[in-house]
């Protein structure tokens, strides 16, 4: 089945640093790629719709210049924390559709833990 | 609104069945989703419903009746393995998926 790696897996920085999080999906071409953040014990929430060669799209109430999205290539999403503090500690989920016709069908890749001391 | 909503813990036994409920109310709906999520690990894809009825895949089997915005996860003869959080996902008008928060299963021996 379609592969979507994640690198780093865990991190941990400072206050007041950033910190980028790469998604790559293996074994297939992904135009678009979705950032999810999950806190423990709640579910799943929607950051970012990341598009290639455009600009993403964001939540309601992500702020863009924060959470930097950049879909450079068919293959790679980054997203950047920029200034990270205390709070956006959490588990950052990227995800990808096989196909722009069959976007339901999301793989995911294994998460990043990022803790910001 | 926007809204999914499923038990929050679930404890069954080693061997047994059991049913996990799914109510959602979604703007437009393309589809109901079962992922499975062990702790500290991404979702995993379980199973997709969009015509009412049962599918079944194995031990595991989901069933939707969208007149009704219900479907439920059920999981046949449970093993140890099988404790994670279970989250329902429906996709709405815009193809986007909203997710529950998830129904975390305990298995016992």
């Amino acid at each position: 089945g379609a592969v979507v790696s994640q690198h780093p897996s865990w991190v941990i920085c400072k206050s007041g640093t950033s910190v980028k999080i790469e998604c790559r999906s293996l074994d297939f071409q992904a135009t678009t790629m979705f950032w999810y953040r999950q806190f423990p014990k709640q579910s799943l929430m929607l950051m970012a719709t990341s598009n290639e060669g455009s600009k993403a799209t964001y939540e309601q109430g992500v702020e863009k210049d924060k959470f930097l999205i950049n879909h450079a290539s068919l293959t790679l999403s980054t997203l950047t924390v920029t200034s990270a503090h205390p709070e956006d500690s959490s588990f950052y989920i990227c995800s990808a559709p096989l196909s722009e016709r069959e976007v339901y069908e999301q793989y995911f890749g294994p998460g990043t833990r990022l803790t910001v001391t | 609104g926007q809204n999914i909503d499923q038990p929050t813990e679930m404890t069954a036994t080693e061997g047994a069945i059991v049913q996990i409920n799914c109510t959602y109310q979604t703007s437009g709906f393309n589809g109901l989703f079962w992922y499975q999520q062990h702790a500290g690990e991404a979702p995993t894809f379980l199973s997709y419903n969009v015509l009412d009825g049962l599918e079944e895949k194995g031990r595991f089997s989901s069933f939707l009746s969208r007149s009704k915005g219900y479907s439920y996860l059920l999981l046949k003869e449970l093993q140890m393995k099988d404790s994670a959080s279970y989250l329902c996902a429906s996709l709405d008008s815009n193809y986007q998926l909203i997710w529950g928060a998830g129904t975390k299963l305990i298995i016992k021996p």
